[in-house]
């Protein structure tokens, strides 16, 4: 059945490595989304692609990169300049369309140390 | 710019209770969207109502409604009878002008004791 997958569900690094984040789906949407979760501040936009071979920084990309290299994968590196990257993180699609809703994944919780 | 305002941090009922949560936007555009999701303690957003800024109509499916008002920037968001499995992270969500990205508010984290 369709849906968005993310793996793996907790994932554990230490503090100075690169680390990266898989974001699949199967809905045929054009678009995908990257946000990040820390409590009491809802959901923050880390990057955005429309079309593939094409993506937009969001509010906090900074320490933070990723490829769309394919219509159904939206990888989301969390590199070793995020100062603060323990959150949980949580990929999306929708149509592209204006109005559309945005379908999410399950969401993978980052602890660095 | 954009803004969505949750100001409900965390809302706690007991089961029956009718509970609303609150939403007030800021845009400029004249036509928009607003969303509402839920987040479960699994973590994923569900989506559950899509509203456009031309459709002022208040909507009703099953134990929920939402309450659409222009005139003050809100969309509330109510459920009668809450249930235990209500217990969520409920966020509110406005598409940005440009149409490409939801601007969330902060949530609103309901508990709903047995």
């Amino acid at each position: 059945d369709g849906g968005i997958t993310q793996s793996p569900k907790y994932l554990f690094r230490k503090e100075g490595q690169n680390v990266t984040l898989s974001c699949e789906q199967n809905l045929n949407h054009d678009a995908m989304y990257w946000y990040r979760q820390d409590p009491g501040q809802g959901l923050r936009l880390i990057y955005y692609s429309q079309i593939v071979n094409d993506f937009q920084k969001g509010d906090i990309a900074e320490g933070y990169s990723v490829s769309r290299e394919k219509k159904e994968s939206f990888p989301l590196t969390v590199t070793s300049a995020q100062k603060n990257p323990t959150a949980f993180y949580l990929c999306a699609s929708s149509t592209g369309r204006r109005a559309y809703e945005q379908y999410f994944g399950p969401g993978t919780r980052l602890t660095v140390t | 710019a954009q803004k969505v305002t949750q100001a409900q941090t965390e809302i706690s009922v007991v089961e029956k209770e009718d509970v609303t949560l609150d939403c007030v936007y800021e845009t400029r555009d004249t036509t928009y969207y607003l969303f509402w999701y839920k987040q479960p303690p699994s973590g994923e957003l569900v989506f559950l109502i899509r509203r456009n800024s031309f459709d002022e109509q208040n909507e009703i499916s099953g134990r929920y409604s939402w309450n659409f008002q222009k005139s003050t920037s809100s969309f509330n968001f109510t459920i009668t009878a809450s249930q235990v499995v209500d217990s969520a992270v409920y966020f509110c969500a406005l598409d940005e002008e440009d149409g490409n990205k939801l601007v969330f508010g902060a949530g609103t984290i309901l508990r709903v004791k047995s």
